[in-house]
């Protein structure tokens, strides 16, 4: 089946414009996360969306950035006022309602910030 | 908070060589463990998990065992070929909310 999709999977941005990033998650998973993977470094966790809970939003690194998530359909991740430091592959997973834990990533996003 | 530490890299073997890539833990309560594989130009794929102590993860002839004592979760292959070359990843899994916490990673290219 259909894997969970990612777009744009390149964008090249100016310093202090918004950009929005898209997921398509696996049909059926409930869970979907958001991750950041700077150059040469492990991934950090930046929010995590279960079913219609409230979202945890506590890897966000800062206000600029938010996500939304429609029911359990596509999450977009929004950073406004970009910086260089945003420069980096965002990264979605989402996860099915049973199991142990497995999450299924997307191809990623390469946001580049000049 | 929790954490992963595995070995820093690149490593590079000859082609059948023995592999072991280590990894150490530091988790409240009981953490799945999980190494995720990254190809060159591919998306992060998971290799194998383990949820719970001594439960051994294997897959494509890589193995890891979930050492509750020593924190640990090493990943180990016994004869690694040219298309093991990938970027490894351990990670762990605690808490209602599941997010993965991950290492820093390690680059290996076997050579033929």
């Amino acid at each position: 089946g259909a894997g969970v999709s990612q777009s744009p999977s390149n964008k090249v941005t100016e310093k202090g414009k918004d950009v929005e990033l898209r997921c398509d998650p696996i049909s059926g998973h409930t869970a979907l996360y958001w991750y950041r993977q700077r150059l040469g470094q492990g991934l950090e966790f930046l929010i995590y969306f279960q079913g219609n809970s409230a979202p945890d939003k506590s890897g966000l690194p800062s206000d600029r950035f938010s996500a939304e998530r429609t029911g359990e359909s596509v999450s977009t991740l929004t950073i406004q006022r970009t910086q260089q430091e945003d420069s980096a592959v965002y990264l979605c997973a989402s996860s099915p309602p049973t199991g142990g834990y497995e999450q299924y990533f997307g191809p990623g996003t390469r946001l580049t910030v000049t | 908070g929790d954490s992963v530490t595995q070995m820093e890299g690149p490593v590079t073997l000859s082609e059948e060589a023995f592999l072991t890539i280590n990894c150490t833990y530091t988790a409240t309560g009981y953490p799945s463990l999980f190494w995720y594989v990254q190809y060159p130009g591919e998306g992060l794929q998971l290799l194998l998990k383990a949820t719970k102590a001594d439960d051994k993860g294997s897959n494509k002839g890589f193995e890891a065992t979930y050492r509750k004592e020593t924190t640990s979760f090493h990943l180990e292959k016994g004869s690694v070929q040219v298309s093991d070359s990938a970027v490894y990843f351990c990670a762990l899994s605690t808490g209602s909310a599941r997010q993965l916490t991950f290492g820093s990673g390690t680059q290996l290219t076997v050579l033929p």
